[in-house]
């Protein structure tokens, strides 16, 4: 599992809230990224991280911020959610060569 | 632009059949591809990566750059096999995956 959680696994929070991400990693790599799924879509890029501080923008980043103060981790926040952020989140890592590896998820419900 | 396509939203076979699960891509240099898979409820795995030209679980794909297509091929799907499979695409700077729609493989027994 490439040594990645996530935390909250589910959560349900009502619109206008502000909701943070967490993702956790324990092998020290520098690459993080932010992916939602949705049935249709696929996985998108929100956000990622090339390391402490250094963020960009993905394909879907609009009403979401990260933040890396350290390296093994990388919050994702919904700065006040909306119910078309009710998604299923992941976090990746990018180790060694070109491919990711995935954490297990966050359900996110926004009612 | 790079475009990741999975044609089939849906696919069933029988135990025991061949799979072949499509993938078109349309990058403008020279692309990187990925398998991953993911089983009820659970995390993506890496499946397969073009470079390394292996066989997991007795999958394969091959890169046809004249067709620009990735299919994931196995000669006799097992129950086991059904799940959610994803094609991905690396785009420049090796941050940007982009990942087809999905295509969901069900074994019927």
């Amino acid at each position: 599992d490439a040594g990645i959680t996530q935390s909250p696994r589910h959560k349900v929070t009502e619109t206008g809230t502000p909701v943070t991400l967490r993702c956790h990693q324990t092998e020290n790599h520098r690459y993080m990224y932010w992916y939602r799924q949705d049935p249709g879509h696929g996985l998108r890029l929100i956000h990622y991280s090339y390391g402490v501080k250094d963020t960009d923008k993905g394909e879907v980043s609009d009403g979401y911020s990260v933040s890396r103060s350290k390296t093994e981790d990388f919050l994702l926040t919904l700065e006040s959610a909306t119910s078309s952020q009710t998604s299923v989140y992941f976090c990746a890592i990018r180790a060694g060569g070109s491919e990711q590896f995935f954490g297990p998820g966050t359900r996110l419900t926004v009612l | 632009a790079q475009r990741v396509t999975q044609p089939e939203k849906l696919l069933s076979v029988f135990k025991g059949a061949p799979v072949e699960l499509k993938c078109n891509y349309s990058y403008s240099g020279s692309p990187e591809l990925f398998w991953y898979v993911q089983y009820s409820r659970q995390r993506l795995q890496l499946l397969l990566r073009h470079i390394s030209r292996e066989s997991i679980k007795g999958f394969t794909a091959d890169l046809n750059k004249g067709e620009t297509s990735f299919h994931l091929k196995k000669p006799f799907a097992q129950e086991e096999d059904s799940a959610m499979y994803y094609c991905a695409l690396i785009g420049t700077g090796a941050n940007n995956l982009f990942f087809g729609t999905g295509t969901r493989l069900t074994v019927i027994p």
